[in-house]
């Protein structure tokens, strides 16, 4: 199975704030790339698909980028509503495959 | 308007047999993959499976492989995940999710809470 590995696991910043994420594949999955939100007791939200691509209706603020092994999602402008968890996912080699997930927190 | 209803929460006792739903709308059903994910408490997300209710391919995770049974009903447009002998860890929600281009999981169910204690 591929590896995700993202960093941090959480992290806590202000409104306003840009926020980053990296995600690293344990081999190359080409741009096969997804980002999703989740808020707590919620089902998770696409946000970002095939790496850079945002999904319809999601604010511009979110953005993501990178292929082969290396992905980073940035949040430009911090609003409370992002509170939430954020996971990549491989979907190049099945099974598909999340990261373990970041905690974004309001400080 | 695209939806995926998932059946209700479920409290069942180890060994029971359990068989859960995901009834999608607004779009066909046939032509878009179904994945199901789990969900353990306080814990990620791990794709357990995925289905095509066009032909009924599936492709099951290795972990999951065995484990549990998933399937589909073209005629109701509904995604069933199935396990006949439930374990305590078990204890999950369990996701449901239309997948474009199969991996990319546009839409989700509302989630389905299994509780699986004696």
């Amino acid at each position: 199975d591929i590896q995700m590995t993202q960093s941090p696991s959480s992290l806590s910043a202000s409104v306003g704030d840009r926020v980053t994420i990296t995600c690293q594949a344990s081999q190359d999955i080409r741009k096969y790339l997804n980002w999703y939100q989740q808020k707590p007791g919620k089902a998770p939200k696409l946000l970002i698909y095939d790496a850079s691509n945002l999904e319809t209706g999601v604010p511009s603020r979110f953005s993501g980028s990178g292929s082969g092994t290396d992905f980073t999602f940035t949040i430009n402008s911090l609003q409370p509503e992002d509170i939430a968890t954020y996971y990549c996912q491989q979907y190049d080699n099945l099974p598909y495959t999340f990261g373990q997930g970041t905690k974004l927190e309001i400080k | 308007e695209v939806q995926l209803v998932q059946s209700g929460a479920e409290v069942k006792k180890p060994g029971e047999s359990l068989k859960i739903s995901c009834k999608g709308s607004g779009y066909s059903f046939t032509s878009y993959w179904i994945g199901w994910v789990r969900q353990m408490p306080g814990k990620g997300l791990e794709c357990m499976g995925i289905i095509y209710p066009g032909d009924s391919d599936t492709i099951y995770s290795p972990s999951f492989q065995g484990q549990v049974t998933i399937s589909a009903d073209k005629s109701t447009s509904t995604a069933y995940l199935q396990w006949s002998s439930l374990k305590a860890s078990d204890t999950a929600m369990y996701y449901c999710a239309r997948g474009v281009s199969r991996g990319i999981c546009d839409y989700w169910g509302q989630g389905t809470l299994i509780t699986v204690s004696s």
